[in-house]
């Protein structure tokens, strides 16, 4: 069984500020995917960035970006240059079959002007 | 490109009601997945297809559920005698065949409230 934990419920961080969301995981594959999806309120789920566990470079997408650590089983997202757009609960996410996700808790990004 | 669309996107029944909710995915997506999501809680699977053929249920998807993707192309979720604890956001997801089935696209939701 694979179980992803996000172990920050809620984070706040100040306009035009960098903000780091923590996400471990763990699984028994060694071929899979890590995913972070942002969910504003009310509104349905993006996709924000996507790992590859084969790919040692961390991935990128413009101000958001991710620390992989394999051997740490551990995923995180950082967001610079915050906006007030950026606000929403974001969901990390693993999928290690091509078949299901397997989400966090998430955690709640308040961004304040 | 038209993302995922759900309908409807609320939903408010009796209990003991049967409802049922609408897919249709990003278009030459052949995996469609179906999720559910309470308040303040992460999705959690439910079931999935890829084309017409349903593949893996979830044991979340008690007897009173059943799904169906009969032509490959659009998908439903129906739920028999609902109970209160069904009540929650139910969301479809697709994804693409070959290198990029692990990327799912989510549709915007169909909020269940169960009375």
């Amino acid at each position: 069984a694979q179980t992803v934990t996000q172990s920050q419920p809620e984070m706040s961080v100040q306009e035009a500020e960098t903000v780091t969301l923590s996400c471990t995981y763990d699984t028994s594959e060694s071929d899979y995917y890590l995913f972070w999806y942002k969910q504003p309120p009310s509104r349905q789920m993006i996709l924000v960035i996507r790992q590859e566990a084969y790919k040692q470079q961390n991935a990128t997408e413009n101000r958001f970006s991710v620390n992989f650590q394999k051997a740490a089983k551990s995923f995180s997202l950082k967001i610079s240059d915050s906006q007030l757009g950026d606000a929403a609960m974001y969901f990390c996410a693993l999928n290690n079959a091509g078949n299901m996700l397997t989400f966090g808790g998430g955690t709640r990004l308040m961004v304040k002007p | 490109d038209t993302g995922v669309s759900q309908d409807p996107r609320h939903k408010i029944t009796k209990r003991g009601q049967n409802v049922t909710f609408r897919c249709d995915p990003i278009s030459e997506h052949n995996r469609l997945y179906w999720y559910r999501q309470t308040l303040g809680q992460g999705p959690e699977f439910l079931t999935y297809f890829q084309n017409e053929a349903q593949l893996e249920k979830s044991r979340l998807l008690s007897d009173r559920f059943s799904a169906e993707r009969p032509k490959g192309s659009f998908s439903t979720l129906e739920i028999q005698r609902t109970e209160q604890g069904d009540s929650a956001m139910y969301l479809c997801a697709s994804s693409e065949p070959g290198l990029g089935k692990e990327t799912q696209y989510f549709g915007p939701g169909t909020r269940l409230l169960v009375l």
